[in-house]
């Protein structure tokens, strides 16, 4: 059974740093691209980024890149999404989800992690 | 990239059809084949529903069918149930391993 498990719910305050994870079973992590999607409260999804696990190559999109990076350790089957610096406005669930073929759509999800930056 | 345009509501009755459409741009949706939906019930995970337009994961209902035209995508459920009720996003590839989403809907089952 394919699984994505994240890593808890998390309280930080701004300028701190914070550091995301997401493990992967049950399929072959390296063959799949994962990506990380943020859900802000009441709001839409959107789409961060990605990271090919065999190579740790990453794609931000533009919204995104410089605020936070994407990495993952194969070794492991684990994805990462790591911010420097928080801000207030980073308060949101984050989702991580596996790309399926030719990683055109997300057909696993995790069950999310909410960060909450507040002073 | 500019997030596919959804509308914020759409309700129906038990047992009518719903359509939801997705309107995007030649830059995504109306040059790639790679529409995908999901559905999302309050505080669970995003759930896959169609990919590549109109293909059915296994174990999706055949409620649940997909079509597009033009720049246009449109999501359908057919002989709608309380438990249908939820959020519906659909989603774009837009070239160079990105992904765009839009602005969600939400369904009311009356």
């Amino acid at each position: 059974e394919v699984q994505l498990v994240q890593s808890g719910a998390e309280v930080k305050k701004p300028g701190e740093s914070l550091k995301i994870s997401c493990k992967g079973s049950g399929y072959n992590f390296t063959t799949y691209w994962i990506s990380w999607v943020r859900q802000m409260p009441g709001k839409g999804l959107e789409w961060m980024g990605r990271i090919d696990p065999s190579d740790s190559y990453t794609y931000s999109s533009p919204s995104f890149q410089g605020h936070v990076s994407i990495s993952a350790d194969k070794s492991i089957s684990t994805a990462y999404l790591q911010w420097s610096s928080l801000e207030a406005s980073d308060t949101a669930m984050y989702y991580c989800a596996r790309q399926g073929a030719a990683g055109t759509f997300l057909d696993y999800w995790g069950q999310g992690t909410l960060v909450t930056v507040s002073s | 990239q500019s997030a596919l345009t959804q509308p914020a509501s759409v309700s129906g009755s038990p047992g009518q059809s719903i359509t939801i459409s997705c309107t995007g741009t030649s830059s995504d949706v109306g040059t790639y084949n790679l529409v995908s939906w999901y559905q999302q019930h309050p505080g669970k995970a995003p759930k896959l529903m169609i990919y590549e337009v109109s293909k059915r994961p296994s174990g999706v209902s055949n409620r649940f069918s997909g079509s597009k035209s033009g720049n246009t995508a449109s999501l359908t459920i057919s002989g709608l149930q309380a438990e249908d009720e939820a959020d519906y996003y659909c989603c774009s590839y837009a070239g160079s391993s990105t992904l765009v989403f839009g602005g969600g809907t939400k369904l009311t089952a009356l």
